[in-house]
């Protein structure tokens, strides 16, 4: 069974400070693995990563993907309190699959405060 | 907009009162699928659609039905609620099964009493 263990489950920083946040999978056929963030309600999409090495950016947010090791990073330079939310990782298997669902992890929630 | 709507936003009802959350997208996607959160178990994928009138189980099924008669919609079933089924229910939708980014409606937070 596919399986996604997020860490940590909880951090809390300053306004200011850069955190790292990790993703590690066991996936039978690995397709791609995407990052979410959810603040209220729904999950919106951050990144997919399908490439190992290739980081992807997005303002002060960033991820790489190793795919040898079985692991990805979500990296938020210069905190602000609007990064406060779940942070959830998943993975998609890929075409030898009948079903191409995500599997998520727990997510790991951030607070930053002022 | 490129969304996906789910309705009600909010609902609380009584034991064994059957009731359908509506799911619909406006981006022609294939793929479809419901999920519910669940604090301490995350999000786990109740049913999914490839496409028209193809559905099938995902990893909780049970209690639940779905029907895919148009491609835009995807209206999930409880049958006969049961308080266990009280969750916050996401419907999610993608181009494709396999690739492209999946868009995930803003959920229903559903009490059974």
């Amino acid at each position: 069974e596919d399986k996604v263990v997020q860490s940590p489950l909880s951090l809390v920083v300053h306004e200011g400070d850069t955190v790292t946040l990790n993703c590690s999978y066991e996936v039978t056929n690995f397709r791609s693995l995407l990052w979410y963030k959810q603040e209220k309600k729904a999950p919106t999409f951050l990144f997919m990563l399908t490439s190992s090495g290739i980081e992807k950016k997005s303002g002060r947010l960033s991820s790489i993907l190793d795919k040898k090791e079985l692991f990805s990073i979500l990296n938020i330079t210069a905190t602000q309190t609007g990064d406060s939310a779940i942070y959830l990782c998943a993975v998609r298997p890929g075409f030898v699959s009948s079903n191409y669902k995500l599997t998520f992890g727990k997510g790991t929630l951030l607070t930053v405060n002022p | 907009e490129a969304q996906v709507t789910q309705n009600p936003r909010y609902l609380i009802t009584v034991t064994g009162k059957k009731l359908t959350v509506t799911c619909s997208q406006n981006m022609n996607h294939e793929y479809m699928s419901w999920y519910r959160q669940d604090p301490g178990l995350g999000l786990r994928q109740i049913y999914y659609s490839m496409n028209v009138e193809v559905t099938d189980k995902g990893d909780v099924p049970e209690g639940y039905k779905v029907s895919r008669k148009e491609k835009r919609n995807f209206p999930l079933i409880l049958e006969s609620p049961s308080p266990n089924q009280t969750s916050l229910y996401f419907c999610a939708s993608s181009l494709s099964g396999g690739g492209g980014e999946v868009f995930f409606g803003s959920g229903t937070q559903l009490s059974v009493l």
